[in-house]
Parts: structure tokens; sequence; C-alpha cells
């Protein structure tokens, strides 16, 4: 089974300029997740779709982050304009949320690594 | 967003020793996480907990919920050298959002 796939791996930029980064979640997942993780830091949550829906968006910078997962397969997230304070590894992860007992556990996939310049 | 404690933030062990970690929270959680990340690759999962008190092993891991559900631990037995790396603890909340730790960098001395 196909884990998580994120592309690109790596991405530089320039200060101002846009960048967008794609997740393919584990088939069948209907959770999708994207966090950002600083150097030196767990992964912070940026927000997460159930199906089609962002259910929780409260710590994305929505002045310049947004997101979409319109056929509640794969999403993507994207900056515009970039900041210096934006470079981090942007993080996707997926579950499988079936309702009841909640045993949602969440697969990571390897992370885009960002540096604005 | 709210980081969970996570202790210690590094370990310097010899090859064979026993590892323990553990993380706290302020809030109760449902379910616990144990990851572990290596350089340049996403967190991995390890071991989920879903019960309080409930202890899980997986090979030489070991965790544990803790009774209070504001805590767990992870145990690594008889460590070797690909142990190495950074172990991270999550926590789902009764609101369902994940938090995750700081981290604990776990270097393994041939």
């Amino acid at each position: 089974e196909a884990g998580v796939v994120q592309s690109p791996r790596y991405k530089i930029i320039e200060k101002k300029q846009p960048v967008a980064f794609w997740c393919n979640p584990i088939s069948g997942h209907n959770t999708l997740y994207w966090y950002r993780q600083n150097l030196g830091q767990g992964p912070e949550l940026l927000i997460r779709y159930e199906n089609e829906e962002a259910v929780d968006d409260s710590q994305l910078p929505k002045d310049r982050f947004s997101a979409e997962r319109l056929k509640g397969v794969d999403s993507t997230l994207k900056i515009q304009p970039a900041e210096l304070g934006d470079s981090a590894v942007y993080l996707c992860a997926s579950s499988l949320d079936n309702g009841g007992y909640m045993r949602e556990t969440q697969y990571f996939g390897p992370g885009t690594r960002l540096l604005v310049l | 967003g709210q980081q969970l404690n996570q202790s210690p933030q590094s370990m310097f062990i010899q090859e064979g020793e026993d590892v323990s970690m553990n993380c706290t929270s302020s809030s109760i959680f449902n379910t616990w996480l144990w990851y572990k990340q290596d350089p340049g690759e996403g967190p991995v999962l390890l071991i989920a907990l879903y019960k309080a008190g409930e202890l899980t092993s997986n090979g030489r891991l070991t965790a544990q919920f803790g009774i209070t559900r504001k805590d767990s631990f992870l145990n690594i037995s008889a460590s070797i050298p690909s142990d190495v790396g950074i172990y991270f603890c999550a926590g789902r909340s009764t609101g369902n959002q994940f938090y995750f730790g700081t981290g604990t960098s776990l270097t393994v001395i041939p």
C-alpha cells in the first residue's frame, strides 16, 4: 500500500513569491492534515480536512495561506506571498476516521522543505 | 498552537542500554501516539494508545497511556544504533485536535 505522497520534496524561493505544495493521502483515508514543522520543534497543525470540508483551520494564517481539497482526495497548500519566517518543513498526514470509537491514527508523508530567501 | 511537554530533550546512551522518555499535558487526551522521525523524513508511527492505563509493546518498544489521561511514556529496551532519531509524542484532545511534543533526540553510541 502506498503511503502519503508529497511534492515537491524541496523548494527554494525568494520572499514575496508564491509557492504551492501537493499531497496525496493514503487511499481511502478521509481525513487529511497539513502541518508546519520548524527546526527543532514538533509539527503544528495548520488545517484539517474531513473529506472535502475544512473542519479545523484555526491555526492557518489566512492572510497568506490557503488550502483546498476539492474532491476529498488530494490537497494543495499555498502561500502567497511567502515571507522569510515561512521557511520550515510542511508535512501532510492522513487518517481513517471511522467514527464510533474514533480509532484514528495519522500517517505522515516525507514533507516539503521550504527555504525562503 | 499547544505543544506537549516532552522530556528529556536529548539523550546520549551506550548501545544496549534502555531508554525512557515521557510526555505530559495540562489537558486530557483520548489518544496518545509515539512517532520517530529520521533526518529529512516525516514522522513514522511507532505505537498508538487508546485507553487510559493501556500498555502496548512493539518489539523492543513499550508505551503506556497514563491513568490520568494527561501523560504517556515510551521505553526502548536494549538500544541499537538504528534507534537514533527524534522521538515525538502526540495526543488527540477531546476536541479531536492533535498536539505534538517538542521531541526527544536520541543518540546511541556504539
